[in-house]
């Protein structure tokens, strides 16, 4: 398995309170992904990397922000959390973005926003 | 129009049938086009890709209809284990390397 992996993998948290996930892999590839998972919507993409700072927003980027500055990791950070953020959460790597390159998945976060 | 599009689930089938997904997708422009299998609340894990000639893994045979923009999955002598979620995913070649996911088949095989 690729050496990925997430924290925290379980949170509870209010409204209004800021959470910050993190990614952090051992594979030293360069793109790193964020999405979210919810029920008749499939996974869709938040924020993407494909560098030491360099990130670029996906299909459902409002009210996230990411920040990544080592390869290694890669922060998706929600400013004030809403309950429609409650999702689990997915981090994806891959080496290169080539449209065959296969990209690998953390074990997610579930995040709860009360 | 969901830019990919798979059959509603849960199938249901027992140890041995043969099942097949579908798949739709709407960018004529795609260029790769992959099966990923979920397990409940695991992450996601590549099935195989999908090349425009088919393509078979031992009981997995993928098929790719770029004129209708339809893929497939078949199944054969389906076990136990084969009980998971399959996403059929598709990359644009014009949209850096990000993946647009459908929202998956559940397969449940019974004994």
């Amino acid at each position: 398995d690729a050496g990925i992996t997430q924290s925290p993998r379980h949170k509870v948290t209010e409204t209004g309170t800021p959470v910050t996930l993190r990614c952090h892999q051992t594979e030293n590839h360069r793109y790193m992904y964020w999405y979210r998972q919810d029920p008749g919507h499939g996974l869709r993409l938040i924020h993407y990397s494909y560098g030491v700072k360099d990130t670029d927003k996906g299909e459902v980027s409002d009210g996230y922000s990411v920040s990544r500055s080592k390869t290694e990791d890669f922060l998706l950070t929600l400013e004030s959390a809403t309950s429609s953020q409650t999702s689990v959460y997915f981090c994806a790597i891959s080496e290169e973005a080539g449209s065959t390159d296969t990209q690998y998945f953390g074990p997610g976060t579930r995040l709860t926003v009360l | 129009r969901k830019e990919v599009e798979q059959d509603p689930g849960p199938f249901n089938v027992p140890e041995g049938a043969t099942v097949a997904f579908n798949c739709t997708y709407s960018n004529s422009a795609s260029q790769s086009f992959f099966w990923y299998r979920q397990d409940c609340r695991k992450e996601p894990k590549l099935l195989m890709s999908v090349y425009s000639s088919g393509n078979e893994d031992g009981r997995f045979t993928a098929q790719l209809n770029r004129a209708s923009q339809y893929i497939s999955l078949l199944i054969r002598d389906s076990k136990l284990s084969d009980s998971a979620t399959y996403l059929c995913v598709v990359n644009g070649d014009n949209q850096g390397g990000k993946l647009i996911f459908g929202q998956g088949t559940e397969l449940s095989v019974k004994p």
